[in-house]
Order: structure tokens, then sequence, then C-alpha cells
């Protein structure tokens, strides 16, 4: 499977500011996703990731919230802009296996806002 | 959309014991299912996976069952050991690869020594 990393692995931030999440991965991958975990609950997609495109956002999440750029086939970034509280989570990149659905996630970064 | 139910929410038992997780989905047209375990404090960790075209796989202590016509598939950890311990998260995707995965809401799995 891929190594993934994110960058940062925490932050504290405070409300209204934005904060961008880096994710790196060691070989070219085609599809790379976007998920929230929100404290204590299950994953939720974001978006995905797409090169040389337009993010694809899913129903609730939208461009203005959380920019995403994918410039090349090994690293994306994820915004979440003017932030509040309810946007602490955790943030995890996740990126497709040899066979095209399996995913492996990232570590995820850890979002507090105050 | 696709929606996946998982239970139980927890799930306590012995050392040595068995465990056994059980998700359904929704839509039929779903063709893949993974499962995670996840740690405290990091990403999920991809630990089996089936395909509609298969109704069981094993991977030494660890299995998963998949009944397509009733949409419900399980996790089964035979021999449990502490390091079992984690939440364990079931999801599923719809055909085409381009999309994300739909998860359940996780189980903690406690191990009691």
């Amino acid at each position: 499977s891929a190594v993934i990393s994110q960058k940062p692995s925490r932050d504290i931030c405070q409300r209204g500011t934005s904060l961008t999440i880096q994710c790196q991965v060691d070989s070219q991958v085609t599809m790379m996703f976007w998920y929230r975990q929100q404290p204590g609950q299950s994953l939720t997609l974001i978006a995905t990731a797409n090169q040389g495109s337009e993010a694809t956002y899913e129903s609730g999440f939208v461009i203005d919230k959380f920019p995403i750029s994918r410039p090349n086939l090994t690293f994306s970034t994820l915004t979440v802009s003017n932030m509040s509280p309810e946007d602490s989570s955790i943030y995890l990149c996740s990126v497709e296996g040899q066979n095209q659905e399996t995913q492996y996630f990232g570590p995820g970064t850890r979002l507090l806002v105050l | 959309g696709e929606n996946v139910e998982q239970h139980p929410s927890t799930l306590s038992v012995q050392e040595g014991d068995s465990a056994v997780i059980k998700c359904t989905y929704s839509d039929s047209a779903s063709n893949y299912f993974p499962w995670y375990k996840q740690e405290l404090g990091k990403g999920p960790q991809l630990i089996i996976d089936i395909r509609s075209n298969v109704g069981e796989k094993k991977d030494q202590r660890i299995a998963v069952t998949l009944n397509k016509t009733a949409k419900h598939f399980s996790l089964h950890i035979t021999e449990t050991q502490p390091e079992d311990s984690a939440v364990y998260f079931c999801a599923a995707i719809g055909g085409g690869g381009a999309d994300g995965l739909t998860f359940g809401k996780g189980t903690h799995l406690i191990i009691q020594p």
C-alpha cells in the first residue's frame, strides 16, 4: 500500500481563520479523497480531488468552505475556511490502491477551533 | 445514495473469544465492502475487504462474509487478543471505482483480559 503523510498532524486555530492541510503520497495515484471525522463519529466524504480539474463535492460541502487543490498525482491540499468550532474534526485524505475501489488513509489532521 | 448501518456500537468480549460485527447496506449496486480498524490517534487501517462476486474471505484470524441477497456483510475475529481493541468501521462503495466510501458508524471493540 502507498505511504501517505499529512501536515499538520494537529492544530489549534481561532474562529474566523483558515487552515490548509497537505496530503502527500509516495506514488502517483489517480484518485485522492478528503474525509471528515467529527469527534467520536464515523467518516464522511467531503470531496474527490481530481488532478487537473475542480474537485467533486458531496452534498453538504461547498468549494467556498473547503477549497481543494490537486496540482499533481502525488499531492493535494484541503483548506478549511472561515473556521468555527463546529469545524473541529479529524480531516483525513485517502488514495486509491491498485484495485480501484481500495482506499488507504493518511494519519489524519486533528483540528480544534476555539 | 448508499446508507450503511453497523451494529453493535460497542462490543466487549473476553480475550480468546470471537467477535462478530454486522453491517447492512441499502444500494444493491454496491459491489465492494472494506473493513477498517482505527486505533486511537491514528487513521483507519484497511484490514480486509470483499467484493460482490465472493461470499466469504479469510485472512488468518479475520474473516468477512457477504450476503448480497440480504444486503448484509459481517466481520468475524477469532481468538481475540488485546491488540484487537479498536474501533472498527465497515464501508461500501458503488460500481465504477471513482466514488468515495460510505461508512458505518463504527463499533468500539473492547477485549477484556
